[in-house]
């Protein structure tokens, strides 16, 4: 079946602990990026990646590091993660620079008390 | 990309068709339509697209006026499962830049399908 897995759904943890939120497709897609959401916000683009080793910033990367060392894992890393941060997560692909559509993850809820 | 306008909540009875609209009058001859919808805080799912003709999948109907001016998302049997917020984006196919795949939501329409 073809999806896009992230982990974990949930996390509560501690303002400087460091975390990753792993995502993974298995579409063979190119494109991914990562998005997170708050109320009154609506979804606002963190990072993407058009291919291996390449990625950029998207409106809101502060505080947020990724990486693209192979094609099917996008992961999030949150270094020094602040009480700002928490959200809901989503991560997403999609095959190229076509019009075919995103594909979204389940999201990952993070709380950084 | 082309700036949306959506009723932001409509209501629809179990059973009948739900009929949403979008209007993107500054749409481009390189954007394509797109609706997504959000089952409460669950991932953004994608529904339908298209270009110019209207186009049908297995979850809806898409309807593009001749302009492409508006369109109208047609789910033709609502269920109490169609309860979300739903979201018409309009974009180009490979925008490049910081746009390249970034999929921008506005506020979207809650349906709530009643029984």
């Amino acid at each position: 079946e073809a999806q896009v897995t992230q982990n974990p759904r949930y996390l509560i943890t501690v303002t400087g602990k460091k975390l990753t939120v792993t995502c993974s497709q298995n579409m063979n897609h190119e494109y991914m990026s990562w998005y997170r959401q708050d109320p009154g916000l609506g979804l606002r683009q963190i990072y993407y990646s058009m291919n291996v080793e390449v990625t950029d910033k998207g409106d809101v990367p502060e505080g947020y590091k990724v990486s693209r060392k192979e094609k099917r894992n996008f992961p999030l890393i949150l270094e020094s993660p602040s009480p700002n941060q928490t959200s809901l997560y989503f991560c997403a692909s999609r095959l190229g620079p076509t019009h075919q559509p995103q594909h979204f993850g389940d999201g990952t809820r993070l709380s950084i008390l | 990309d082309a700036k949306t306008t959506q009723p932001p909540s409509m209501d629809c009875a179990e059973g009948r068709a739900a009929n949403l609209p979008c209007n993107h009058s500054t749409i481009s001859g390189n954007e394509y339509v797109y609706w997504y919808r959000q089952i409460h805080s669950q991932g953004p799912q994608y529904i339908i697209h298209g270009l110019k003709n209207n186009e049908t999948n297995e979850m809806a109907s898409l309807i593009i006026t001749e302009d492409r001016k508006s369109s109208t998302l047609i789910l033709p049997h609502a269920t109490l499962r169609d309860t979300a917020v739903y979201y018409c984006i309009v974009r180009v196919a490979n925008a490049g830049g910081t746009s390249y795949g970034k999929l921008t939501f506005g506020q979207g329409t809650i349906l709530t399908v009643h029984p």
